[in-house]
């Protein structure tokens, strides 16, 4: 099964920041990753698939990159409705995994 | 617009059975894979199994697999989750939740469409 390293758990961040966040396969798993982004008490939202393709709607300040191993999820300026957290998953492989989260809370 | 309600959650001892349904509604559930995914209270997401969208293949996490069971109804548009032996590990909001593109098979489990989620408690 492949394992998915999300770094870091969680961090504080601003309105205004950029920000990434770091997700590691434990092999390569080509483009095959999407990202999320989960609120409390709600289900995930679908941000990017394919490493870097963003979800119709999802604004363009999200962005992915990577391929293989590495992978970042960046928000290029972060809103208020950005705090969060975001997982990565990959489709690689069955079984389909997740990465453990990273929480963005506010500074 | 595309709707997945999920039923069947509730408080059951360990050992027990429960069986979950997703309703499917908005788009034609017979062309889509379908997953489960859960989540346990204040932890991640867990990918739990798949069906394809025309019920030939089936894929389970390690953790369930043997006793969870996936499968689908393309005429109820009902999508299933069978969970014998429960465990208290299995306590979870567990989500249903289709693939983003139709007729995705190996490369299947990008989720667009998600249910609300129902919860599972195994106690005594």
């Amino acid at each position: 099964a492949i394992r998915m390293t999300q770094s870091p758990s969680s961090f504080s961040a601003s309105t205004g920041d950029r920000v990434t966040i770091t997700c590691r396969a434990s092999q390569g798993i080509s483009s095959y990753l999407a990202w999320y982004q989960q609120k409390p008490g709600k289900a995930p939202k679908l941000l990017i698939y394919a490493a870097s393709t963003l979800q119709s709607g999802v604004p363009s300040r999200f962005s992915g990159s990577g391929s293989g191993t590495d992978f970042t999820l960046t928000i290029s300026c972060l809103q208020s409705e950005d705090f969060a957290t975001y997982y990565c998953q990959q489709y690689y492989s069955y079984p389909r995994s997740f990465g453990g989260g990273t929480k963005v809370e506010i500074k | 617009q595309v709707q997945l309600v999920e039923s069947g959650g509730g408080v059951v001892q360990p050992g027990r059975s429960l069986r979950l349904s997703c309703a499917a509604s908005g788009f034609t559930f017979s062309s889509y894979g379908m997953h489960w995914v859960r989540q346990a209270p204040g932890k991640g997401l867990e990918w739990v199994a798949v069906i394809w969208y025309d019920g030939s293949n089936k894929y389970y996490a390690d953790s369930v697999k043997g006793r969870f069971t996936i499968s689908r109804d393309n005429s109820k548009n009902t999508l299933y989750l069978q969970m014998n032996s429960l465990r208290a590990e299995d306590t979870a909001v567990y989500y249903c939740a289709r693939d983003l593109t139709p007729g995705a098979t190996i490369t299947g489990g990008v989720f667009l469409y998600w249910g609300q989620g129902t919860l599972v408690t195994v106690s005594s």
